[in-house]
């Protein structure tokens, strides 16, 4: 069974930019998760989709970030403008079941870096 | 809300010996507690987690970690390192909500491994 799957891996771009992270979920997983770690700081919850709908997006940090999961399988995470502070690591993580007890698994990450 | 503390961020022990990585959780209710591993370049990896039951959890990897209600503590302890262990570990409580988990994760612990 493939894991969780995020595309690219690793990403440069200049401040002003746009970019678009992906996200491919384990396969019959409802649940997809956005999260990042800054340099230097904690990895922290961005939102939480189940299927289609965003279920919380409390931790986007601002309208430059735009996160979409049409039908419910993979998702995207665009960033526009970037900003420097917006490098970091982007992880995708996603579950199966609802409610308690599930356990989540996360992608290797996509590592983003703004000059 | 949750909260985790990891108050070492760095440890150094040699191959060979014991190992254990202090976490302590901030939550209102019963916390579903997980450990997390991020070797250099790679993704997070699940080592354990704890729901129910066995306070004592075993996880992959020959890693341990014991749940502590009275002290609000989930270690994690592993009784002889192996070089290969050397990575970032993350603590993380999840908080039941909207069908799934989110997880606050603690600021990690660098591990170094000399030879």
């Amino acid at each position: 069974e493939a894991g969780v799957t995020q595309f690219p891996s690793h990403s440069v771009i200049e401040k002003g930019q746009t970019v678009t992270l992906r996200c491919d979920p384990i396969s019959g997983h409802d649940n997809l998760y956005w999260y990042r770690r800054v340099m230097g700081k904690e990895i922290k919850f961005l939102l939480h989709f189940v299927k289609e709908s965003k279920q919380d997006e409390s931790g986007m940090p601002n309208n430059r970030f735009l996160a979409e999961r049409t039908g419910g399988t993979y998702s995207t995470l665009k960033v526009q403008p970037a900003e420097l502070e917006d490098s970091g690591v982007y992880f995708c993580a996603s579950s199966h079941r609802t409610g308690s007890g599930n356990t989540i698994y996360f992608g290797e990450g996509s590592w983003l870096t703004v000059v | 809300a949750q909260s985790v503390t990891q108050p070492d961020i760095h440890i150094t022990v040699s191959e060979g010996a014991s190992l254990e990585l202090r976490c302590n959780y901030s939550y209102g209710a019963t916390p579903y507690l997980f450990w997390y591993v991020q070797s250099p370049g790679q993704g997070l990896q699940l080592l354990l987690k704890y729901f129910s039951g066995d306070t004592l959890v075993q996880g992959i990897k020959g890693f341990e970690a014991e749940f502590k209600r009275s002290q609000s503590s989930f270690n994690l302890r592993k009784p002889s390192v192996h070089w290969s262990d050397a990575a970032e570990y993350f603590c993380a409580v999840g908080a039941k909500g909207g069908g799934g988990n989110k997880l606050t994760f603690g600021t990690g612990t660098q591990l170094k491994v000399e030879l």
